[in-house]
């Protein structure tokens, strides 16, 4: 059974970096068949999807994040990070990350999610 | 404002039906991008409910099924129960915004 794991700092001061993990077990983060992405939630709102990886390197990001972000891939150790620079009050939210099936944009979806960390933004 | 418009919240009793509409536009549903949906309850990570417009993963019970025309979508959920007091989220691709979006919500109350 495929499980991601967040892991990373929980509190963080405006203007500082978001760094968060997400460690993938019981498959393969090389899979040709799957993108690997980030997705938020901020306190009793909805969900925003972040950006997305392939194993390969290849990236896409919220164009309304693209600035600020940063999603690197670890073959090696399973794993796919985020970084999310400058950040402000706006960014506190619980961060997902989750697996993108359906390689053609057109069909794609999240079909295994983390449990989801919760990051607070707030001096 | 999420470019995929969900009513705030559906409410029901224990063996009914109701449906939740996710409403985009021409550059997203309208433009033929797949709506999928998700399961989320409070405290825990969403789950994926309905893919590919009409598909049930593995595990999914059959009261559950999607729905998509013209540049709009639907779940609905038939046989209604206590356990199916959640939120509800619709997600496809906006070409415009070049991105995956998400509905804003529905928050589905089982009388």
């Amino acid at each position: 059974q495929l499980q991601l794991q967040e892991s990373g700092p929980g509190l963080l001061k405006p203007s500082e970096t978001l760094s968060l993990t997400c460690t993938v077990s019981g498959g393969s983060i090389s899979s040709s068949s799957y993108y690997w992405g980030w997705i938020r939630q901020p306190p009793g709102k909805g969900l925003e999807w972040i950006g997305s990886i392939y194993y390969s390197g290849s990236t896409y990001y919220n164009p309304s994040l693209k600035s600020r972000v940063t999603i690197s891939v670890d073959t090696s150790k399973n794993q796919f990070s985020l970084k999310l620079n400058s950040v402000t009050a706006a960014d506190t939210a619980v961060y997902y990350c989750a697996r993108r099936s359906g390689m053609a944009t057109i069909k794609a979806f999240f079909d295994y999610w983390g449990q989801g960390t919760l990051v607070t933004v707030s001096s | 404002q999420s470019v995929l418009t969900q009513p705030p919240s559906v409410s029901g009793a224990p063996g009914q039906r109701v449906t939740i509409s996710c409403t985009g536009g021409s550059s997203n549903i309208g433009a033929g991008y797949d709506v999928h949906w998700y399961q989320q309850v409070p405290g825990t990570a969403p789950k994926l409910l309905i893919y590919g417009n009409i598909n049930r993963p593995s595990g999914v019970p059959d009261r559950f099924s999607g729905s998509k025309s013209g540049t709009s979508a639907s779940l609905a959920i038939t046989g209604l129960q206590a356990e199916d007091e959640a939120d509800y989220y619709c997600q496809s691709y906006d070409y415009s915004l070049s991105g995956w979006v998400f509905g804003g919500g529905t928050k589905l109350t089982v009388l």
